[in-house]
């Protein structure tokens, strides 16, 4: 079946260092993948998406790239915040149209002052 | 986006009762909700699909006797865990399909069973 891998936490950090959180998948079809992050107390928001191989998706200085051949989908911050602390989750949506969604197991990021 | 409540936040309960858990739609018409479970450092688990005036979808290995879905209106559906075990103890989400290929999350419900 449909699966995606993280890279395991936790994640700690200094503010203003380079952020990459690996996110790897095996998916029948094509489906779209995305990173949700959930601060402490809220409940999981969309960060960013990508529908379709080579799209690039970004949010609040966050990005990530939908490699077909490498099935990956790796986050990436230039220059991360005290306020991007929090868990990054990365998933796909099984079919196309449909909301499906398989999560990976979460990665915990701490950003130290 | 839309904004998705849950109530309770906590609760505990002792084995064998039930608990009802509430997923709400504040601002927007869900004909469909998802109700997820995650259990502590692991993923979020698809439990079942809720759609609105109509039987839910369960995922493969979830007991449907045991996990009630109730979506009567647009802006509610309701999971009801039945005489709960502490192997039930876990953290629920809901959320609602809203514009294409996005959900909105509630903030999960808390369920610890003694």
């Amino acid at each position: 079946g449909n699966s995606v891998t993280q890279m395991e936490g936790p994640v700690t950090l200094s503010e203003e260092a380079f952020l990459t959180i690996n996110c790897t998948y095996t998916a029948t079809g094509y489906p779209s993948l995305f990173w949700y992050v959930q601060y402490p107390g809220e409940g999981l928001q969309l960060l960013l998406k990508a529908t379709k191989a080579d799209d690039k998706g970004s949010n609040k200085g966050f990005e990530a790239t939908y490699r077909k051949e490498t099935t990956s989908f790796h986050l990436e911050k230039g220059s991360v915040q005290v306020s991007d602390s929090a868990v990054y989750f990365c998933a796909l949506s099984e079919r196309w149209g449909a909301q499906k969604l398989v999560f990976g197991q979460g990665t915990r990021l701490t950003i130290n002052p | 986006g839309a904004v998705v409540s849950q109530h309770p936040s906590r609760v505990i309960c002792k084995s064998g009762t039930s608990v009802k858990i509430e997923c709400r739609s504040l601002d927007f018409q869900a004909t469909t909700m998802f109700w997820y479970r995650q259990f502590p450092k692991q993923s979020l688990m698809l439990m079942a699909t809720s759609n609105e005036g109509s039987k839910a979808t369960y995922e493969q290995g979830v007991e449907k006797d045991k996990f009630l879905i109730n979506h009567a209106s647009l802006t509610l559906s309701t999971l009801t865990v039945t005489s709960a075990h502490p192997e039930d103890s876990s953290f629920y989400i809901c959320s609602l399909e809203a514009d294409f290929d996005e959900q909105f999350f509630g903030p999960g419900t808390r369920l610890t069973v003694l």
